[in-house]
């Protein structure tokens, strides 16, 4: 049974950084590109970043460019998110995922709340 | 990197067909064979209930279906069930790992 798990999220002020985790089992790991994917509360679903299976590129939305860094430890299959510079607009639940995959890899996700 | 247009909102009685549009750019919809889309509950994660357009992943009803031409993608629910109120998004692939997402559309079983 494939399973993406997040963790790491919390209220955290303006400014201020957070590093999300995604644990995964059940596929092979290293095969997989991975994405994290945002929700906004009330709002719709936006892609944030992406990391190729073997961790050698990486591609963000311009609104996180230079702010997040996204990066895989294949030998944990584990998928981070480091978000500095956080901004209240970034307040979401965040979800590990694979978008395009035909298997729908998608975890329960982690909120994410930037406030003062 | 602009959402895909959906409609709000559709709505239909049980039985009913409804269609939900999904109109991209020729840089997305329109460039790739990769479209998904996801149904989600309320307080629920995203499912996958289509992907590569027309494509039902094992355990989906084949009351969802899917179509493209040109940049639109278009999601029908036939047989409109009550269990399917949900939001829907649609997802393209943008080329180097990029993708996009829908703006989502309520469906409303009358």
């Amino acid at each position: 049974e494939v399973q993406l798990v997040e963790s790491g999220g919390g209220l955290v002020q303006p400014g201020g950084s957070l590093r999300l985790s995604c644990v995964a089992s059940g596929f092979t790991f290293t095969n997989v590109a991975l994405s994290w994917v945002r929700q906004a509360p009330g709002k719709g679903l936006e892609w944030v970043s992406a990391i190729r299976g073997d961790g050698r590129s990486t591609f963000y939305i311009d609104s996180v460019e230079g702010r997040f860094t996204i990066s895989r430890d294949n030998s944990e299959n584990t998928l981070y998110l480091q978000m500095n510079d956080l901004r209240v607009e970034d307040t979401a639940m965040y979800y590990c995922a694979s978008p395009g995959s035909r298997k729908g890899y998608w975890g329960q996700g982690t909120l994410v709340t930037v406030s003062s | 990197q602009s959402a895909l247009t959906q409609p709000r909102s559709v709505s239909g009685s049980p039985g009913q067909s409804v269609t939900i549009s999904c109109t991209g750019t020729s840089s997305d919809v329109g460039a790739y064979n990769y479209v998904s889309w996801f149904q989600q509950h309320p307080g629920k994660a995203p499912q996958l209930i289509l992907f590569e357009v027309t494509r039902r992943p094992s355990g989906v009803p084949d009351r969802f279906s899917g179509s493209k031409s040109g940049n639109t993608a278009s999601l029908t629910i036939s047989g409109l069930q009550a269990e399917d109120e949900a939001d829907y998004y649609c997802c393209s692939y943008a080329g180097s790992y990029i993708y996009v997402f829908g703006v989502g559309t309520r469906v409303t079983v009358v």
